[in-house]
């Protein structure tokens, strides 16, 4: 079956310093995947959708900058939280699909920033 | 873009009552339809995949009605338990990759 695997599943870092989380498809070629932030107590916003053969596209709100990710093959993909600070606490989800198929989420990475 | 109106933010029933969360959309095009259940300190479960060609779709302990004319997603627990405590958000996928979500509804069983 399909799964979707990220590491870490909960870390905490300093106020300003930046923490790599990770994504790995497994049973699927993760054509297309997405990167959501749920914070506290609100909804998941997606922070932006990478998709292979084409440039990632982040969401208003959300950069590069602040939120690099790779997507080197169909299989693994990480985003990397830079300069983190109090706002960017909350559960990251990796969403992977192959094609036109269904997103299999992750179990999340939970940020706490100190 | 894409918005998702999900009612009600809070909801409480007694165990053995039905509870009903509903989610509006505005995009024409939205073809599939999910609802996920969140339980505390966990990430989303995926309780339902809901096409636009069926209007009805019956799950264990839920169903899910799809009202295309209006736009409105519909998921109805009938006879809830405890274990039902949880958040639930509805999300289209708005005929792109991504997915928009609803707001999400924080649903109490009481006992």
């Amino acid at each position: 079956g399909a799964l979707v695997y990220q590491y870490p599943r909960r870390t905490i870092c300093k106020s300003g310093t930046s923490m790599r989380m990770e994504c790995q498809a497994v049973g699927f070629q993760a054509t297309s995947v997405a990167w959501y932030r749920q914070s506290p107590q609100k909804t998941f916003e997606l922070i932006a959708l990478s998709t292979v053969n084409s440039a990632i596209k982040y969401e208003q709100n959300f950069t590069q900058e602040k939120f690099p990710i790779s997507h080197p093959n169909l299989s693994f993909s990480s985003m990397t939280v830079l300069n983190a600070y109090l706002e960017d606490r909350g559960l990251y989800l990796c969403g992977a699909r192959e094609g036109a198929d269904t997103q299999y989420f992750g179990p999340g990475t939970r940020l706490l920033v100190l | 873009g894409e918005q998702v109106e999900q009612r009600p933010p809070h909801l409480s029933v007694r165990e053995g009552d039905s509870a009903v969360i509903t989610c509006t959309y505005t995009d024409p095009n939205s073809y599939y339809f999910f609802w996920y259940k969140q339980e505390p300190g966990a990430s989303l479960q995926l309780l339902m995949k809901v096409f636009s060609s069926t209007e009805i779709n019956e799950g264990q302990g839920f169903t899910v009605l799809l009202n295309k004319k209006d736009k409105r997603l519909s998921l109805n627990l009938t006879a809830a338990h405890p274990g039902d405590s949880a958040a639930y958000f509805c999300a289209d996928t708005g005929g792109a990759d991504r997915l928009t979500f609803g707001k999400g509804t924080q649903l109490i069983i009481q006992p």
